[in-house]
């Protein structure tokens, strides 16, 4: 069955700090993987995806995924976070038709 | 290029009411999904489809949901008769090509439901 885990459900850091947004999965093959944002009252927009080759990924806004086949995990990472990047993330496995949301990591940009 | 639109942006009504939510995809995208989030969750799938036939409709409760997407353009889900853990936001979404998740699904801004 899938299925993903985000296991931090709230995260605060500093602004300017670095972060790193944790994903596992279950799927019965490996799966296309994405990251989405979810800032208040918008839409979700993509961050980035990985279909296949390099595993490190590079997305909009300064964010990276890194894809670990031996860990079935697809971490999200920022060197240097700002304070708009205050939102929801919800990383998503995807199939043939479809994407499977994780639950989500708040992230909350303290000054 | 205008993004996917939504209509309303929120709606209060009692139970056993009726509800309609209205979706606008990107021009030219054949893909169109419907999603519930609810509170504290993330999306999950309702309703695909690919132009105006349905292509996963496996987690969409039957018995009182139900969508269509007229001449495989705009769309509307329904839902009637609403129940109170019908409460969340439902996000449409859609993607250029004809399915797949390799494609990028473009999100509308959602319509948050209340029951009461």
């Amino acid at each position: 069955a899938q299925s993903v885990t985000q296991p931090d459900i709230h995260i605060t850091v500093s602004e300017g700090a670095s972060l790193e947004l944790r994903c596992n999965y279950s799927y019965g093959a490996t799966p296309y993987l994405f990251w989405y944002v979810q800032s208040p009252g918008q839409g979700l927009q993509l961050l980035l995806k990985y279909f296949s080759g390099d595993t490190l990924v590079q997305g909009i806004k300064g964010f990276e995924a890194e894809f670990k086949r031996s860990q079935s995990s697809f971490n999200l990472r920022k060197p240097s976070v700002h304070w708009s990047d205050a939102a929801e993330y919800f990383c998503a496995p995807g199939g043939a038709n479809n994407l499977f949301f994780g639950t989500g990591t708040r992230l909350t940009v303290i000054p | 290029e205008a993004g996917v639109a939504q209509s309303p942006r929120y709606k209060i009504i009692e139970k056993r009411q009726s509800v309609a939510f209205w979706c606008n995809p990107i021009s030219g995208h054949a893909t169109l999904y419907w999603y519930q989030q609810i509170l504290g969750q993330g999306p999950k799938l309702l309703i695909q489809f690919q132009n105006n036939g349905v292509v996963d409709d496996s987690q969409l409760p039957k018995d009182r949901f139900s969508a269509e997407r007229l001449k495989g353009v705009d769309s509307t889900l329904k839902i009637q008769p609403a129940k109170l853990e019908d409460s969340a936001v439902y996000l449409c979404a859609s993607s250029l090509v004809a399915g797949g998740s390799t494609d990028t699904q473009y999100f509308g801004p959602g319509t948050r439901l209340t029951v009461l």
